[in-house]
Order: structure tokens, then sequence, then C-alpha cells
């Protein structure tokens, strides 16, 4: 079984500050690691993913995150916030079957970041 | 359409009452799932659906929960006897049937209120 732990229910920065969310794993097998933001009263949408291979993984609007195996972590950075980066933010776990698919992502509790002027 | 719809947008309903939420998946996508997202937690996983089979119902929270698909489109998700502890917002997602990993696109989500 997998679970994922976000440290900070609630983030806030300044525009223009660094913006790092923090996601921790768990998983029995190598996962698949997500990122996924929430604009208020819309659906989720992804950020970025980690499957295999470089363990770097660049995302859309500027955000990035990196796997750490040994940390079992998969933290969230953008290098200075935007207002419009304002959302809630979760992170998600699946394990691939033997078959290599995977369907179910199991989520963190989410992050709602506040970006201040 | 462009995206995963979802109706009603919005739902209230008194205890014991039975409801019927709506997903319109994206066309072509054969894969569809129903998550729950009760205040303060993260999205709990119901079912999935691989066209309209559900080889995953592991996470629908009792037998007053059912949900059905009509082929390779739309999915009912039925609650019968709501109760209190049934509010939540109700999401929707879709993906294309491919081995690895599958992205998954969310609609907007009902919102469900039990009186």
């Amino acid at each position: 079984a997998q679970s994922v732990t976000q440290l900070g229910s609630h983030v806030s920065v300044s525009e223009g500050a660094l913006v790092l969310l923090r996601c921790n794993y768990s998983s029995s097998v190598p996962p698949y690691l997500f990122w996924y933001v929430q604009y208020p009263n819309q659906g989720l949408q992804l950020l970025l993913k980690y499957t295999t291979g470089a363990t770097l993984v660049k995302g859309i609007n500027g955000f990035e995150a990196e796997f750490k195996k040994s940390e079992t972590s998969f933290h969230l950075t953008k290098p200075s916030a935007h207002m419009s980066d304002a959302a809630e933010y979760f992170c998600a776990v699946s394990a691939p079957n033997s078959g290599g698919s995977n369907y179910k992502l199991t989520f963190g509790k989410g992050t709602l970041l506040t970006v201040n002027p | 359409g462009a995206g995963v719809s979802q109706s009603p947008s919005n739902k209230v309903t008194e205890k014991g009452k039975d409801v019927e939420l709506r997903c319109d998946p994206i066309s072509g996508h054969t894969a569809l799932y129903w998550y729950r997202q009760r205040l303060g937690q993260g999205l709990e996983f119901l079912i999935y659906f691989q066209g309209n089979s559900a080889p995953d119902k592991s996470g629908l929270p009792s037998d007053r929960f059912s949900a059905e698909r009509t082929g390779e489109s739309v999915s009912t998700l039925t609650i019968q006897r709501t109760q209190q502890e049934d509010s939540a917002v109700y999401l929707c997602a879709s993906s294309f049937f491919l081995a690895g990993v599958r992205e998954q696109f969310f609609g907007p989500g009902t919102r469900l209120t039990v009186l």
C-alpha cells in the first residue's frame, strides 16, 4: 500500500520568493509520483510527474520536483512565486503493477499556497 | 468536449434521499475514475472503470454507493439513503488506456451537501 504525507497544510510566500512544498511518500515498490494543482472551482491539473529516468522533473509554469529515493521525498519547488500560483497543490503516488500499468492514485491532503504581494 | 465535465456542480439534499452524480469523460478515454474529496482531506479513490466494466471497486465506502458506465462514455455515481458523512466533493477523471503511466484528467467536481 502507498501513502503520501504533505508537510504543511498552508504555505505563505511573498511574490518573487522561492516556493517549496514538501511531499514524502511510502511505497512497497518503486513509485510513480505526481504533483497536481487545483485552482478554485476547477478540477485538478497535472503539474509534473516522475516515472523513471531523470530524478529532476520539470513541469508547467516553472515548477520542478526532485525524486530522492533515499529520503522518500518528492518536493515541489519554483524559484520565484507569482500571484497566479496561489492554489492548492496535491502530491500523489501510484504503484505500477507487474505489467507496468497503474491506475490508482493515492493523494496527500494538499497544501494551500498563498502568494502575498 | 475539451475536458471532463460533471453535473450537477452543486447538489444539496436531505439525509436519506438518493442522489445521482454524472461524469462525461474526454472523448476517446477508455478509463474513468471516481474520487471523493472531503473537507481538509486528500482525494480518496472510489472506483475505476475500463470501458464499462469496473475491475476495482475497492474504494466504495459502503453498499449505498454504486456506479455504472455506459460503454466508454458517461458514468453515473449513485448514493442511496445519503448520510451527512457523504458530504464531499466528488471528482471524476478519465485517461487513455495505455500501459505505463496513464495521466488522469480531472473534472471540476460535484459538491454534495447532505443536510
